[in-house]
């Protein structure tokens, strides 16, 4: 979607390398979030972000990190990957304001071996 | 946060009207109601938002009875380019943390 890209689009590594997703917007939005999507498990909330150096975790944020050193970038880092971290990774912005229409990135999928 | 109930699938052809209902009977009174759009391989597209009875746009119109512990998502003469899986969330009013279910794959066929 037009405002906000997701890097890189395809990547394959191996088990016990650490990764880093950027996703990075041109919104100037408050609010930044990333999810993983499994089949079977839909779109699960990783960590999300309120603003620059402001994140808490989501309800699968175990083995991930993430910062926003500033507004327009919200970094995802896997320590050490693990196979179970396999996915498909979206990144998402909101400008909050009673404003509750996302806006997707068009996801990174991960595959580690 | 209101836990929300959609079929899992639905199946409908070509020209017709597919509404879509999702179940929500813990809704708070500052809560919305958001529906989006899947297609495989991308991310989610938002469709539409309401509050309470009806909202229209280019897309989709969705209705939301006066309990609001349901709305209705409704597609008016689907295509095949409609195929997709759709999500109904509800988002706590000031709280801006989507949760998203499973939502509803929608097949609309020839």
């Amino acid at each position: 979607d037009a405002g906000i890209t997701q890097s890189p689009r395809h990547k394959v590594t191996e088990t016990g390398t650490p990764v880093t997703l950027r996703c990075h917007q041109t919104e100037n939005h408050r609010y930044m979030y990333w999810y993983r999507q499994d089949p079977g498990h839909g779109l699960r909330l990783i960590h999300y972000s309120y603003g620059v150096k402001d994140t808490d975790k989501g309800e699968v944020s175990d083995g991930y990190s993430v910062s926003r050193s500033k507004t327009e970038d919200f970094l995802l880092t896997l320590e050490s990957a693990t196979s179970s971290q396999t996915s498909v990774y979206f990144c998402a912005i909101s400008p909050g304001q009673d404003n509750y229409g996302y806006t997707f990135g068009s996801g990174t999928r991960l595959t580690v071996v | 946060l209101a836990k929300t109930t959609q079929p899992i699938s639905m199946d409908s052809y070509e020209g017709q009207e597919v509404n879509i209902t999702c179940s929500h009977n813990n809704i708070a009174t500052n809560d919305y109601i958001t529906w989006y759009q899947q297609f495989p391989s991308q991310g989610p597209r938002f469709i539409i938002q309401g509050y309470k009875t009806k909202v229209t746009n280019e897309v989709a119109s969705l209705f939301i009875p006066a309990d609001r512990k349901s709305s209705t998502l409704s597609l008016p003469r689907v295509s095949l380019s409609d195929t997709a899986v759709y999500y109904c969330l509800v988002a706590s009013g000031g709280s801006y943390i989507p949760t998203f279910g499973r939502g509803t794959s929608l097949i609309v066929h020839p």
